[in-house]
């Protein structure tokens, strides 16, 4: 089980945030990998990949994301938000059966 | 550029099938294995399963019914999810995505049930 917090985030323009996600297991596989991605979905499109491997940021991604964490425990950060971070974002373990995270709504003040 | 399109929205009614399907292109369709993901209305995302794009064989997530199936058409570069016996809580979006990292993702296809 992926259990993100909070479920909802209200940040002002220009200011941090931070996502939780934990998991009910360790998510280091086999192979000494962790695979837990960071997702974003905004109102009415498909989710985007943002995160991969808990800190790899996809191609275009811009800097301010960034992913930590290890074993159950990560974070995405956003350092400075902007207006087009609005809408949800979602972890996902790939470790095991890929199971995803409640969610996160992430809206403006 | 990499893609994933997916066919247009389906309106069934309960009891009947339905068959979607996700053409990709800009990659070499068999190296990776296609996924699906559903979205009820106003709810997060749930894995259905995926299919291996080399071997036709499909993966199903834990605890889901034999509801799903999904085939596969290399020669067009598609994958299809058919769904049968419908029920009014399969109403969703489906998304197909591109192998175990989820990388790349379709437009999403609006499955509605309704009598």
């Amino acid at each position: 089980v992926m259990t993100q917090s909070p479920l909802s985030l209200p940040v002002t323009l220009g200011q941090p945030a931070s996502i939780s996600c934990r998991s009910s297991q360790s998510l280091v596989h086999s192979d000494g990998k962790t695979y837990l991605s960071w997702f974003h979905q905004r109102p009415g499109q498909s989710p985007r990949r943002l995160i991969y491997r808990v800190s790899y940021r996809d191609s275009g991604v811009p800097d301010r994301f960034s992913g930590s964490g290890s074993g159950t425990d990560f974070t995405l950060k956003i350092s400075s938000v902007e207006a087009e971070d609005v809408g949800v974002f979602y972890c996902m373990q790939g470790t095991h059966w890929p199971t995803f995270g409640g969610g996160t709504k992430v809206e403006i003040k | 550029q990499v893609q994933l399109v997916q066919s247009g929205s389906e309106l069934k009614k309960p009891g009947a099938s339905v068959k979607i399907s996700c053409t990709g292109s800009g990659y070499s369709f068999t190296d990776f294995a296609m996924a699906w993901v559903r979205q009820a209305p106003g709810h997060g995302l749930e894995w259905i399963g995926w299919i291996n794009t080399n071997t036709g064989n499909p993966m199903f997530a834990p605890g889901l019914t034999g509801q799903f199936d999904f085939t596969l058409d290399t020669s067009v570069n598609t994958a299809y999810l058919q769904i049968r016996n419908l029920k009014a809580d399969d109403t969703a979006v489906y998304y197909c995505a591109r192998g175990s990292a989820f990388d790349v993702w379709g437009q999403g296809t609006m499955v509605i049930v309704s009598s």
